[in-house]
């Protein structure tokens, strides 16, 4: 069974840094491009960035980059999200999501892990 | 990056009414259109890839058309658990974008 486990968020001051982890089981995760998506709640999903299968690749939107850092451990099985100089705005639940390969859709989502940027 | 406009953002509907969700891309991206169910508090389920192919284990109700810019998701008849909210996903290009939503009520 395919799953995936976010761990690491919670409360954090703004300007501090979260690290976010998804742990992947029950598929062959080098093998496949895998992605965070955020959401305010209550609102819509943001996709946020997206690391290809080897780790050779990244991008992020424009509202987090040079701040965010995606990053991969494949003999792990575990996907990252090193957050840097966080903002109110960051404030969300964070998903990550695998890609399937051919027509590109998140087939799989972990069950989100919410990080709040108060003082 | 490619902009995904979904309308309407929330429709009232009866269980048993055909519902139609519309969603449009800024620049054309083929057929490279999914659409997405979400229960609160929950993560997105994948409903509708590659703009009409079903996913394995969604009811036949859900079927999906469209290519180019205009997509179009339908519920041939609402079912009490489908009242949720839908989102597009464009995966021609990166950012993969999203639509804003529809959430789907009971009248």
């Amino acid at each position: 069974e395919v799953q995936l486990v976010e761990s690491g968020g919670g409360l954090v001051q703004p300007g501090g840094s979260l690290r976010l982890s998804c742990a992947a089981s029950g598929f062959t995760f080098s093998t496949y491009w895998m992605h965070w998506v955020r959401q305010v709640p209550g609102k819509g999903l943001v996709w946020v960035s997206r690391m290809n299968s080897d780790g050779s690749g990244t991008n992020y939107a424009d509202s987090v980059k040079g701040r965010f850092t995606i990053s991969r451990d494949n003999a792990k099985n575990t996907l990252y999200l090193e957050m840097n100089s966080l903002r109110a705005e960051d404030t969300a639940v964070y998903y990550c999501a695998r890609e399937a390969t051919a027509s590109r859709y998140f087939d799989y989502w972990g069950q989100g892990t919410l990080v709040t940027v108060s003082s | 990056d490619i902009q995904m406009t979904q309308s309407p953002s929330s429709l009232s509907a009866s269980i048993g009414d055909r519902v139609t969700i519309t969603c449009r891309a800024s620049q054309s991206i083929g057929s490279y259109l999914n659409w997405y169910q979400q229960k609160p508090g929950k993560a997105p389920k994948l409903l509708i890839y590659a703009a009409s192919s079903l996913q394995s284990g969604v009811p036949s109700r859900f079927s999906g058309s469209g290519s180019g810019t205009d997509f179009t998701l339908t519920i041939s008849s609402l079912q009490p658990e489908d009242f949720e909210t839908y989102y597009c996903q464009q995966s021609y290009s990166t950012p993969r974008t999203f639509g804003q939503g529809t959430k789907v009520e009971i009248k």
